[in-house]
């Protein structure tokens, strides 16, 4: 069993959407989780991070921590085209430096 | 261009050879880190170095590979021996190290993607 699980995908919704993209995760240790966007044949752009549990929004982007549930989000509002790409959370410990990925939700967003 | 930059983009090689990798991290950075990235699955970490020191290294990484950061800037990441498992995109990402909040902003390069025929 992986440490971190996401959905693959692929997403398809319209243009205007809001989005939700999640992933679970099975180390309780984790304590630092990001977003990074990947467009095809290109490395992940960091979105956003948070650190524990709680909310944090940055203009279009909310994500969000539950780590009673061990469970993450990213929700995207008002989706537009150019967010189309594969969507990778990751996190990592408060000790380590590396980061374990999931393997990123492909979006797609439609006119 | 202040970004993390990596040469080749793109390696093409047969299985035996041997190949070199090189990323330039953004220069302020004194963490440096590489990860593998197969099709369809998230990056993997490989290693990471504090300036010149490799303070981690993943199971992941076999003895047919090395990294280098001889420096504290560039580093090199270095296959022995190539097989057909190796093919892969290989990530190298750069961050702050001085807190721990700096640490979660790694950035990545465009990544060197590897083909071993």
């Amino acid at each position: 069993q992986k440490e971190v699980e996401q959905d693959p995908g692929p997403l398809s919704v319209p243009e205007g959407a809001i989005v939700s993209l999640n992933c679970t995760y099975s180390n309780s240790a984790f304590q630092y989780f990001m977003w990074y966007r990947q467009y095809s044949r290109k490395g992940p752009e960091l979105l956003m991070y948070t650190y524990s549990s709680g909310n944090k929004e940055d203009g279009r982007f909310t994500a969000q921590v539950d780590k009673s549930s061990k469970y993450i989000s990213l929700f995207i509002r008002d989706s537009q085209p150019s967010d189309s790409a594969t969507y990778l959370c990751a996190m990592r410990t408060g000790t380590a430096s590396k980061l374990t990925f999931g393997t990123g939700t492909r979006l797609q967003v439609t006119l | 261009d202040t970004g993390v930059s990596q040469d080749p983009r793109h390696k093409i090689t047969k299985r035996g050879q041997n190949v070199t990798f090189r990323c330039d991290p953004i220069s302020e950075h004194n963490r440096l880190y590489w990860y593998r990235q197969t099709l369809g699955q998230g990056p993997e970490f490989l290693t990471y170095f504090q300036n010149e020191a490799q303070l981690e290294k993943s199971r992941l990484l076999s003895d047919r590979f090395s990294a280098e950061r001889p420096k504290g800037s560039f580093s090199t990441l270095e296959i022995q021996r190539t097989e057909q498992g190796d093919s892969a995109m290989y990530l190298c990402a750069s961050s702050l190290g001085s807190s721990g909040k700096r640490v979660n902003e790694q950035f990545f390069g465009p990544g060197t993607r590897l083909t071993v025929l």
